[in-house]
């Protein structure tokens, strides 16, 4: 399984762009990359995943590269309710099931 | 469908005790993951199922930690004899087959104290 590295944390403010980047340099041919948020309590919520390119979905934004060694997700204009644990999976679809391997993930505080 | 939904949401016990939790997945999903979650980490996997079958088992799953899904359905996780290090936020989720990816649907969690 490929390892992901990502910032420990993050600090923004309300209304601004965010974006958090995780490298993940052995990512393999059939891996998908796929970003879930995670709320003091509650389980962690799926928010986007893609493959190549860009992908956008009502929540947030990923970007990846040609050479797929990173990706980036984008949150637009984040609100103070947007302060959560965002975590970067990189797994192959097909072997869904035994890919959801987190790590520390990456801290966004968003103030006012 | 109200999603994954896992009983108790808290649990409180004394070292030695043995503890079962359950997990309700969300219905027609084949596939049920077990996690641990202790504070500042992310969840840590623990075993998988596809349907009744147990298919894969980390090796943070201990012989005290056994993991049942009885006609496929609901799960439980019953830690026995539990230790301080078991305290933690024990999270259950399911996925559908392939069809949407890595994309996992998790429940509240049960949080567990050993004093």
């Amino acid at each position: 399984l490929a390892k992901t590295t990502q910032p420990i944390s993050m600090d923004s403010y309300e209304g601004q762009e965010v974006n958090i980047t995780c490298s993940h340099n052995n990512i393999a041919t059939n891996d998908y990359i796929t970003w879930y948020q995670q709320f003091p309590s509650q389980g962690p919520r799926f928010i986007i995943q893609g493959y190549k390119t860009k992908v956008t979905n009502e929540v947030a934004s990923l970007f990846i590269p040609a050479d797929r060694k990173s990706s980036t997700l984008s949150l637009p204009r984040v609100s103070l309710s947007d302060t959560a644990v965002y975590y970067c999976l990189v797994g192959d679809r097909v072997q869904a099931g035994t890919a959801l391997i987190f790590g520390k993930g990456t801290t966004l505080s968003v103030s006012s | 469908d109200t999603g994954v939904s896992q009983n108790p949401r808290h649990k409180i016990t004394k070292r030695g005790q043995n503890v079962t939790f359950r997990c309700d997945p969300i219905s027609e999903h084949n596939r049920l993951y077990w996690y641990r979650q202790t504070l500042g980490q992310g969840p840590e996997f623990l075993t998988y199922f596809q349907n009744e079958a147990q298919l894969e088992k980390s090796r943070l799953l201990s012989d005290r930690f056994s993991a049942e899904r009885p006609k496929g359905s609901f799960s439980t996780l019953e830690i026995q004899r539990t230790e301080q290090g078991d305290s933690a936020m024990y999270l259950c989720a399911s996925s559908a087959r392939v069809q949407r990816g890595a994309e996992a649907f998790f429940g509240q969690g049960t949080r567990l104290t050993v004093v």
